[in-house]
């Protein structure tokens, strides 16, 4: 089936420096990539997402970009500000068209002051 | 302002008791999926209804595990008996599948079996 590997597992940076989290997959067959960030005492919120015919997408400071042939996506944060800290999760859907989604083990992103 | 509810919030429980975890979709979305977070194993997925039919529920310990969809407005995660190794945030979302595959998260259900 379907694995989703993330990496790092925690990132600390400095407000107003880029992050940058990546993700691979396992199933050739996946065509959609969401990333997710959780709050502290939250659900995970869907803040960004990207299909296969694409290889890139933007909204204002988050970028994510797909490579499907090394199988592997990657969620870019610029202008980081202490908001941004949170636990994201990237996910792939797997080849079933059933909407299932895997996925990865998230990292924590603090941005110090 | 559409969102995914749950209720309770946080439930305390005893070993050997009955859980039950409410969760109400967002109006028109016909697929619903059960999630369990541990700091350990991360996000699993439990179990996921289409239509209110169970597409797949190899995720859930099935002897003491349950999930229904009664209505297309309600789904219910049961736990019987309860066990301090359950303790964890349950999450439900939902999704139209016929608009892709953009899942929707509630805010979770917290439980601490003693």
């Amino acid at each position: 089936g379907e694995n989703v590997e993330q990496h790092p597992s925690t990132l600390s940076v400095q407000e107003g420096d880029s992050a940058v989290i990546k993700c691979t997959y396992s199933d050739s067959a996946s065509n959609y990539f969401p990333w997710y960030k959780q709050e502290l005492g939250k659900g995970p919120q869907l803040i960004i997402d990207i299909r296969s015919n694409v290889g890139e997408k933007k909204d204002q400071r988050i970028a994510v970009t797909l490579n499907k042939t090394a199988k592997h996506f990657s969620l870019h944060i610029t202008e980081t500000q202490p908001e941004d800290s949170a636990v994201y999760f990237c996910a792939a859907a797997g080849s079933s068209n059933t909407g299932k989604l895997i996925f990865g083990q998230g990292t924590t992103l603090q941005v110090k002051p | 302002d559409a969102r995914v509810t749950q209720t309770p919030r946080d439930k305390v429980t005893e070993m050997g008791q009955e859980v039950t975890m409410r969760c109400q979709p967002i109006l028109g979305h016909n697929t619903v999926f059960w999630y369990r977070q541990t700091m350990m194993q991360g996000l699993e997925l439990l179990a996921y209804f289409r239509n209110r039919a169970p597409l797949d529920d190899s995720g859930m310990p099935k002897d003491r595990f349950s999930a229904e969809m009664p209505d297309a407005t309600l789904a219910t995660l049961k736990i019987q008996p309860s066990e301090p190794r359950d303790s964890a945030v349950y999450f439900c979302a939902s999704g139209l599948s016929t608009g892709g595959f953009e899942q929707f998260f509630g805010p979770g259900t917290r439980l601490t079996v003693l």
